[in-house]
C-alpha cells in the first residue's frame, strides 16, 4: 500500500525558533499533500493543501507567514513553523493520495505525525 | 465551522459486543470516510462510502451512509482489545481532485478484555 512518511517524528524546540517537518510520499507522487493539526484529545484540523509547483492553499484562520509550506517535488513537502511559540506545541500530520491510471485516489494515506513541542 | 459531529465522544464495551459510532456531517458530499487513530499515532484507512452508496461491508466493518440526513454510522462487530482507539469519519466535498478532507469530532472506543 501507499507509504507517507514524516520527520522528525517529535521535536522539542525553545521559543522563537522555527521548526521544518518533511512529509514524503515513498512509493508514489503526490501532487497535492495536506497537512493537519491536532491538539491532545481532538480532531484533525486541517491547516492547508500543498500543491507541487504552485502556492499553497491555506483554510481561514491559519497564517501563511507562520506555518510556511513548501513542496518542491512530487514527493515531499514541507511545513516550516516559524517563530514557534508554545501555542503552537501540537500534532502535525500530513496526507497524500496517489495518481493512479490518471486518477487521484479517493482514499488519503497518512504519515506517522510529528509531534512539536516548544518549551 | 464545518466540522462534522461524531457520538458518542466515548464509548466502553465488553470484548465480544458491538460498537456502533455516529457521524453528521453539513455539507453535501462526494464521499464519507472512516479512520482509526491509536493514541499519538497517524491515521489508518478504514472504508470509504460514496455518495450514492448506503451501506457497505468491510470484515467485521459496516458503514451506512444517509445523505438526506447527513449522517453516517460505523459498526464494528464482535469487537476485541485491539480495536481501542479513536475512530473519526471525513468527508470529501471537493471538487475536481483535490480531496480535502474534512474530519468528525471523534468517538474514542474502549474494548475491555
Amino acid at each position: 500500500g501507499a507509504v507517507v512518511s514524516q520527520h522528525p517524528s517529535r521535536v522539542i524546540c525553545k521559543s522563537g525558533t522555527s521548526v521544518k517537518i518533511e512529509c514524503r510520499s515513498l512509493d508514489f507522487q503526490a501532487t497535492t499533500m495536506f497537512w493537519y493539526r491536532q491538539f491532545p484529545k481532538q480532531s484533525l484540523m486541517l491547516m492547508a493543501t500543498s500543491n507541487e509547483g504552485s502556492k499553497a492553499t491555506y483554510e481561514q484562520g491559519v497564517e501563511k507567514d507562520k506555518f510556511l509550506i513548501n513542496h518542491a517535488s512530487l514527493t515531499l513537502s514541507t511545513l516550516t513553523v516559524t517563530s514557534a511559540h508554545p501555542e503552537d506545541s501540537s500534532f502535525y500530520i500530513c496526507s497524500a493520495s496517489p495518481w493512479v491510471a490518471g486518477f487521484q485516489r479517493e482514499t488519503q494515506y497518512f504519515g506517522p505525525g510529528t509531534r512539536l513541542l516548544v518549551l | 465551522s464545518q466540522q462534522g459531529e461524531e457520538d458518542p465522544q466515548a464509548l466502553s464495551i465488553q470484548e465480544g459486543e458491538n460498537a456502533t459510532m455516529n457521524c453528521s456531517y453539513k455539507t453535501s458530499i462526494n464521499n464519507l470516510q472512516w479512520y482509526r487513530q491509536n493514541s499519538g499515532r497517524g491515521l489508518v484507512h478504514l472504508i470509504l462510502i460514496r455518495s450514492n452508496e448506503r451501506e457497505k461491508h468491510s470484515g467485521r466493518l459496516r458503514v451506512t451512509l444517509d445523505t438526506s440526513k447527513k449522517s453516517s454510522s460505523l459498526l464494528i462487530t464482535a469487537s476485541r482489545a485491539a480495536d481501542t482507539a479513536s475512530y473519526f469519519c471525513a468527508t470529501d466535498a471537493g471538487r475536481g481532485a483535490t480531496n480535502k478532507l474534512i474530519f468528525g469530532t471523534g468517538t474514542l472506543l474502549a474494548v475491555q478484555p
